[in-house]
Protein backbone atom coordinates (compact mmCIF):
# COMPACT_ATOMS: atom_id res chain seq x y z
CA UNK A 1 0.00 0.00 0.00
CA UNK A 2 1.74 2.95 -1.36
CA UNK A 3 -0.18 5.86 -0.28
CA UNK A 4 0.15 9.21 -1.83
CA UNK A 5 3.16 8.55 -4.76
CA UNK A 6 4.76 11.66 -6.14
CA UNK A 7 6.74 11.66 -9.60
CA UNK A 8 9.09 13.14 -10.33
CA UNK A 9 10.80 14.06 -6.68
CA UNK A 10 13.55 16.08 -7.93
CA UNK A 11 13.69 18.58 -10.85
CA UNK A 12 15.54 21.12 -12.50
CA UNK A 13 14.47 23.53 -15.20
CA UNK A 14 14.76 26.40 -17.35
CA UNK A 15 12.55 29.67 -17.04
CA UNK A 16 9.89 29.37 -19.73
CA UNK A 17 10.08 25.18 -20.20
CA UNK A 18 7.06 23.31 -19.05
CA UNK A 19 6.31 19.95 -16.57
CA UNK A 20 3.89 18.15 -15.07
CA UNK A 21 4.03 16.93 -12.02
CA UNK A 22 1.95 13.28 -11.25
CA UNK A 23 0.29 12.13 -7.92
CA UNK A 24 -1.20 8.99 -7.65
CA UNK A 25 -3.11 7.59 -4.91
CA UNK A 26 -3.99 4.25 -4.24
CA UNK A 27 -6.36 4.66 -1.12
CA UNK A 28 -9.86 5.47 -3.26
CA UNK A 29 -9.84 8.81 -2.23
CA UNK A 30 -12.20 11.62 -3.74
CA UNK A 31 -10.87 14.40 -2.72
CA UNK A 32 -6.76 15.36 -4.02
CA UNK A 33 -5.30 18.41 -3.59
CA UNK A 34 -2.01 20.38 -4.67
CA UNK A 35 0.00 22.60 -2.35
CA UNK A 36 3.10 24.85 -2.73
CA UNK A 37 5.69 24.93 0.26
CA UNK A 38 7.87 28.12 0.48
CA UNK A 39 10.36 29.00 3.54
CA UNK A 40 7.69 31.10 6.67
CA UNK A 41 4.75 30.68 4.10
CA UNK A 42 3.69 27.00 4.80
CA UNK A 43 1.14 25.45 2.75
CA UNK A 44 -0.64 27.29 0.41
CA UNK A 45 -3.47 25.92 -1.82
CA UNK A 46 -3.07 25.79 -5.68
CA UNK A 47 -5.85 23.33 -6.94
CA UNK A 48 -8.06 20.95 -5.55
CA UNK A 49 -10.53 18.27 -7.11
CA UNK A 50 -13.46 16.94 -5.55
CA UNK A 51 -13.91 13.38 -7.87
CA UNK A 52 -12.87 12.40 -10.94
CA UNK A 53 -13.01 15.21 -13.87
CA UNK A 54 -13.92 17.98 -11.58
CA UNK A 55 -11.13 20.89 -10.40
CA UNK A 56 -11.12 23.76 -8.33
CA UNK A 57 -8.84 26.97 -7.72
CA UNK A 58 -6.89 27.14 -4.12
CA UNK A 59 -5.39 30.58 -2.85
CA UNK A 60 -2.60 30.47 -5.52
CA UNK A 61 -3.49 29.35 -8.95
CA UNK A 62 -1.84 31.48 -11.20
CA UNK A 63 0.64 29.79 -13.98
CA UNK A 64 -0.33 26.40 -12.99
CA UNK A 65 -3.14 23.98 -14.16
CA UNK A 66 -4.72 20.60 -13.10
CA UNK A 67 -6.83 17.68 -14.37
CA UNK A 68 -7.87 14.31 -12.67
CA UNK A 69 -8.93 12.34 -15.88
CA UNK A 70 -8.43 9.53 -13.40
CA UNK A 71 -10.03 9.03 -10.11
CA UNK A 72 -6.04 8.31 -8.86
CA UNK A 73 -4.81 10.52 -10.32
CA UNK A 74 -3.96 14.24 -10.06
CA UNK A 75 -1.81 16.08 -12.50
CA UNK A 76 -0.23 19.49 -11.92
CA UNK A 77 1.12 20.93 -15.19
CA UNK A 78 3.26 24.48 -15.49
CA UNK A 79 3.36 26.06 -19.22
CA UNK A 80 6.12 28.63 -18.60
CA UNK A 81 7.88 28.11 -15.64
CA UNK A 82 8.99 31.23 -14.09
CA UNK A 83 11.40 31.88 -10.96
CA UNK A 84 8.64 31.97 -8.74
CA UNK A 85 7.67 29.02 -9.07
CA UNK A 86 10.19 27.57 -7.29
CA UNK A 87 8.86 25.78 -4.62
CA UNK A 88 8.27 22.35 -2.89
CA UNK A 89 5.38 20.82 -4.08
CA UNK A 90 2.97 18.69 -2.15
CA UNK A 91 0.03 16.42 -3.26
CA UNK A 92 -2.56 15.52 -0.87
CA UNK A 93 -5.71 13.18 -0.99
CA UNK A 94 -8.75 12.56 1.54
CA UNK A 95 -11.35 10.42 1.95
CA UNK A 96 -13.90 13.34 1.88
CA UNK A 97 -13.87 17.09 2.36
CA UNK A 98 -12.74 18.00 5.86
CA UNK A 99 -11.32 14.54 6.57
CA UNK A 100 -8.05 13.85 6.77
CA UNK A 101 -5.49 14.50 4.23
CA UNK A 102 -2.33 12.21 3.31
CA UNK A 103 0.60 13.89 1.98
CA UNK A 104 3.28 12.75 -0.56
CA UNK A 105 6.87 12.76 -0.54
CA UNK A 106 7.03 16.17 -1.85
CA UNK A 107 8.60 17.80 -5.10
CA UNK A 108 11.67 19.72 -5.05
CA UNK A 109 11.15 21.95 -8.27
CA UNK A 110 13.69 24.65 -9.34
CA UNK A 111 13.21 27.11 -12.16
CA UNK A 112 16.56 28.46 -13.02
CA UNK B 1 -7.43 34.26 5.09
CA UNK B 2 -4.38 32.98 6.56
CA UNK B 3 -4.46 31.64 9.89
CA UNK B 4 -2.40 33.52 12.39
CA UNK B 5 0.11 30.94 14.54
CA UNK B 6 1.91 31.42 17.37
CA UNK B 7 4.85 30.80 19.11
CA UNK B 8 6.70 31.22 15.41
CA UNK B 9 9.22 28.84 17.52
CA UNK B 10 9.61 27.58 20.80
CA UNK B 11 12.87 25.81 22.17
CA UNK B 12 11.78 23.65 25.17
CA UNK B 13 13.55 20.50 27.22
CA UNK B 14 12.68 17.14 26.79
CA UNK B 15 9.35 16.66 29.37
CA UNK B 16 8.30 20.30 29.31
CA UNK B 17 5.04 21.18 27.77
CA UNK B 18 4.09 23.87 25.54
CA UNK B 19 1.24 25.35 23.70
CA UNK B 20 0.70 26.46 20.35
CA UNK B 21 -2.19 28.57 18.63
CA UNK B 22 -4.00 28.96 15.77
CA UNK B 23 -6.30 32.22 15.33
CA UNK B 24 -8.37 33.00 12.76
CA UNK B 25 -10.84 36.36 11.90
CA UNK B 26 -13.00 34.19 9.94
CA UNK B 27 -15.41 32.14 11.20
CA UNK B 28 -14.36 28.73 11.41
CA UNK B 29 -16.34 24.78 10.53
CA UNK B 30 -12.87 22.96 11.87
CA UNK B 31 -8.90 23.19 12.77
CA UNK B 32 -6.54 20.50 11.19
CA UNK B 33 -3.43 19.66 12.99
CA UNK B 34 -0.60 18.39 11.32
CA UNK B 35 3.24 17.94 11.85
CA UNK B 36 5.99 18.23 9.41
CA UNK B 37 9.48 16.68 10.04
CA UNK B 38 12.41 18.14 8.10
CA UNK B 39 12.79 17.25 4.86
CA UNK B 40 9.27 14.73 5.18
CA UNK B 41 5.62 15.21 4.38
CA UNK B 42 3.17 16.67 6.81
CA UNK B 43 1.56 14.08 8.76
CA UNK B 44 -1.91 14.36 10.59
CA UNK B 45 -2.50 14.74 13.74
CA UNK B 46 -6.20 15.84 14.42
CA UNK B 47 -9.22 17.36 13.86
CA UNK B 48 -11.59 19.69 15.78
CA UNK B 49 -14.76 20.39 14.59
CA UNK B 50 -17.60 22.85 15.15
CA UNK B 51 -19.38 22.05 18.59
CA UNK B 52 -17.11 18.93 19.16
CA UNK B 53 -14.74 18.36 21.78
CA UNK B 54 -11.06 18.82 22.71
CA UNK B 55 -9.16 16.03 21.22
CA UNK B 56 -6.26 14.34 22.23
CA UNK B 57 -4.03 11.06 22.00
CA UNK B 58 -1.01 10.00 23.94
CA UNK B 59 0.40 13.48 25.36
CA UNK B 60 -0.67 15.49 22.50
CA UNK B 61 -4.22 17.40 22.35
CA UNK B 62 -6.16 19.98 21.28
CA UNK B 63 -9.07 22.47 21.74
CA UNK B 64 -11.31 24.56 19.92
CA UNK B 65 -12.67 28.05 21.07
CA UNK B 66 -15.38 28.99 18.93
CA UNK B 67 -16.09 32.01 20.52
CA UNK B 68 -12.70 33.27 19.83
CA UNK B 69 -11.60 31.10 16.54
CA UNK B 70 -9.52 29.50 18.39
CA UNK B 71 -7.33 26.37 18.66
CA UNK B 72 -4.86 25.01 20.77
CA UNK B 73 -2.11 22.36 20.69
CA UNK B 74 -0.65 21.00 23.70
CA UNK B 75 2.26 18.89 24.09
CA UNK B 76 2.53 17.36 27.32
CA UNK B 77 5.85 15.89 28.83
CA UNK B 78 7.75 17.02 25.42
CA UNK B 79 10.02 14.26 23.99
CA UNK B 80 12.71 14.52 21.28
CA UNK B 81 10.34 13.02 18.72
CA UNK B 82 8.21 15.66 19.00
CA UNK B 83 10.28 18.28 17.28
CA UNK B 84 9.25 19.88 13.85
CA UNK B 85 7.04 22.04 12.49
CA UNK B 86 3.50 22.15 13.85
CA UNK B 87 0.62 23.52 11.22
CA UNK B 88 -3.22 24.38 11.60
CA UNK B 89 -5.03 24.22 8.77
CA UNK B 90 -8.42 25.67 8.96
CA UNK B 91 -11.86 25.39 6.86
CA UNK B 92 -14.68 28.05 6.54
CA UNK B 93 -17.60 25.02 5.83
CA UNK B 94 -17.63 21.70 6.40
CA UNK B 95 -17.72 19.09 3.79
CA UNK B 96 -14.34 20.31 2.43
CA UNK B 97 -16.02 22.74 -0.19
CA UNK B 98 -12.96 25.19 0.52
CA UNK B 99 -10.16 23.18 0.80
CA UNK B 100 -8.11 23.83 4.26
CA UNK B 101 -5.64 27.28 4.77
CA UNK B 102 -2.72 26.52 6.40
CA UNK B 103 -0.85 28.74 8.97
CA UNK B 104 2.79 29.69 8.79
CA UNK B 105 3.56 27.03 10.91
CA UNK B 106 5.62 26.80 15.00
CA UNK B 107 9.20 25.45 14.77
CA UNK B 108 9.38 23.44 17.89
CA UNK B 109 12.58 22.46 19.00
CA UNK B 110 13.12 19.81 21.59
CA UNK B 111 16.64 19.82 23.31
CA UNK B 112 17.51 16.92 25.63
Amino acid sequence: NAGVTQTPKFRVLKTGQSMTLLCAQDMNHEYMYWYRQDPGMGLRLIHYSVGEGTTAKGEVPDGYNVSRLKKQNFLLGLESAAPSQTSVYFCASSYWGGQPQHFGDGTRLSIL
Amino acid sequence: QQPVQSPQAVILREGEDAVINCSSSKALYSVHWYRQKHGEAPVFLMILLKGGEQKGHEKISASFNEKKQQSSLYLTASQLSYSGTYFCGTERSGGGADGLTFGKGTHLIIQP
